[in-house]
């Protein structure tokens, strides 16, 4: 299976920091998508095919990245961005996601 | 308005089965998209277990092959996980979810097996 590997697994952002997560997958894939997690709540998708944000998304956040390797950005660290972050993809069965990376306010 | 909701029971003893279903509504399951089951495990690890898509067929995670089984009843729009022979190892929150770009989410509902 395709594993992803999301680093950090912790960090912590200033309020107007800027941020920057990343995912790396141990075979190609054709897009990334990243949802957000908030505790005693469900994922929310927050970005599909690598780069466009759902419905609802601040602007302040982008996704990038090709084949391998795939960064999820915040321009400007506000406190309703603390969550955690996962990776997924669908391009290979099985489906499989990150372990995560829990954002924090420093 | 697209919602998902889980429902089953919160306590399942080892070695027996595990039922859930995921009522849909605001969208017809045989419309399109596949719909999915994950899991989130104590620790926060998330796994795909599978998917019945809008036409019926199935795909399932391979380390699950042999204990799951996705169904549907189209009359009332909802879908159903089944997961046999459970360990404590599946102790976990279980969530449907749309599409495999997963945009809708059911809120979960935490699943403990134990004697």
């Amino acid at each position: 299976e395709n594993v992803l590997t999301q680093s950090p697994a912790i960090m912590s952002a200033s309020l107007g920091e800027k941020v920057t997560m990343s995912c790396r997958a141990s075979s190609s894939v054709n897009y990334m998508y990243w949802y957000q997690q908030k505790s005693d709540a469900s994922p929310k998708l927050w970005i599909y095919y690598t780069s466009n944000l759902a419905p609802g998304v601040p602007a302040r956040f982008s996704g990038s990245g090709s084949g391998n390797s795939y960064s999820l950005t915040i321009s400007s660290m506000e406190g309703e961005d603390a969550a955690t972050y996962y990776c997924q993809q669908f391009t290979s069965s099985p489906f499989t996601f990150g372990s995560g990376t829990k954002l924090e306010i420093k | 308005d697209v919602q998902l909701q889980e429902s089953g029971p919160g306590l399942v003893k080892p070695s027996q089965s595990l039922s859930l279903t995921c009522t849909v509504t605001g969208y017809s399951i045989t419309s399109d998209y596949a719909w999915n089951w994950i899991r989130q495990f104590p620790g926060n690890k998330l796994e795909w277990m599978g998917y019945i898509s809008y036409s019926g067929s199935t795909s399932y995670n391979p380390s699950l092959k042999s204990r799951i089984s996705i169904t549907r009843d189209t009359s009332k729009n909802q879908f159903f996980l089944q997961l046999n022979s459970v360990t404590t190892e599946d102790t976990a929150t279980y969530y449907c979810a749309r599409g495999t770009s997963m945009d809708y989410w059911g809120q979960g509902t935490s699943v403990t097996v134990s004697s």
